[in-house]
């Protein structure tokens, strides 16, 4: 497809378990990103991908939390024993090297946890 | 450091009269500024995005935003709100940090139009 795609589009699970969230980025986009959006905090960042460099943990909350990029494409977030704090909707947004400042964003994963 | 404010959490304007939603930025450096807008279950959409060229941006719909870098501003604009134009909007900061051009997202302003 044209855009930045993700799965599950939504995805209930029982507290303590572990989710993976997928995201297909735009073909030939070099950086990825990962943002959560929830009602307590708004959109905030969590990882960052570019090429075969170190990715950018930073806004990762808390150690249950990891994602990697195979290939330097598909990318997966990984949330052990998830909380219900993690509820949220998890997006995905890539960018080109020619304009490493517009990305574009998938529709995201929405994640409930019971 | 990085960040956005938008001043109003939520806007109601009457279909056919101005709308404005305000932005300030604070940056330590020449900031890169977006407006995203986000309809219900929907995805993120570029409306328009400055980047040190013209400080009049003009987008997608018929909005604009201008680039104030006296007032830090960025205010979003548009001479006569559709019915279609509720939704969401979001306002962006970013620029090489570390070597990443993550996105500072303000809090949002909802919009709401009517009829």
């Amino acid at each position: 497809g044209a855009g930045v795609s993700q799965s599950p589009s939504n995805k209930v699970t029982e507290k303590g378990k572990d989710v993976e969230l997928r995201c297909d980025p735009i073909s030939g986009h070099t950086a990825l990103y990962w943002y959560r959006q929830s009602l307590g905090q708004g959109l905030e960042f969590l990882i960052y991908f570019q090429g075969n460099s170190a990715p950018d943990k930073s806004g990762l909350p808390s150690d249950r939390f990891s994602a990697e990029r195979t290939g330097g494409s598909v990318s997966t977030l990984t949330i052990q024993r998830t909380q219900q704090e993690d509820s949220a909707v998890y997006l995905c947004a890539s960018s080109s090297q020619g304009d490493a400042l517009e990305q574009y964003f998938g529709p995201g994963t929405r994640l409930t946890v019971t | 450091a990085q960040s956005v404010t938008q001043l109003d959490s939520h806007v109601s304007v009457s279909e056919g009269t101005p709308v404005l939603l305000r932005c300030n930025y604070s940056s330590s450096y020449s900031p890169s500024l977006f407006w995203y807008v986000q309809h219900p279950n929907k995805g993120l959409q570029l409306l328009l995005k400055y980047t040190s060229a013209a400080t009049l941006v003009k987008g997608i719909n018929g909005f604009e935003a201008e680039f104030k870098k006296s007032e830090t501003s960025f205010h979003l604009t548009k001479p006569s709100a559709h019915m279609s134009d509720a939704a969401e909007y979001f306002c962006v900061v970013s620029g090489a940090t570390s070597g990443t051009y993550k996105y500072i997202f303000g809090t949002g302003t909802r919009l709401k139009v009517l009829a």
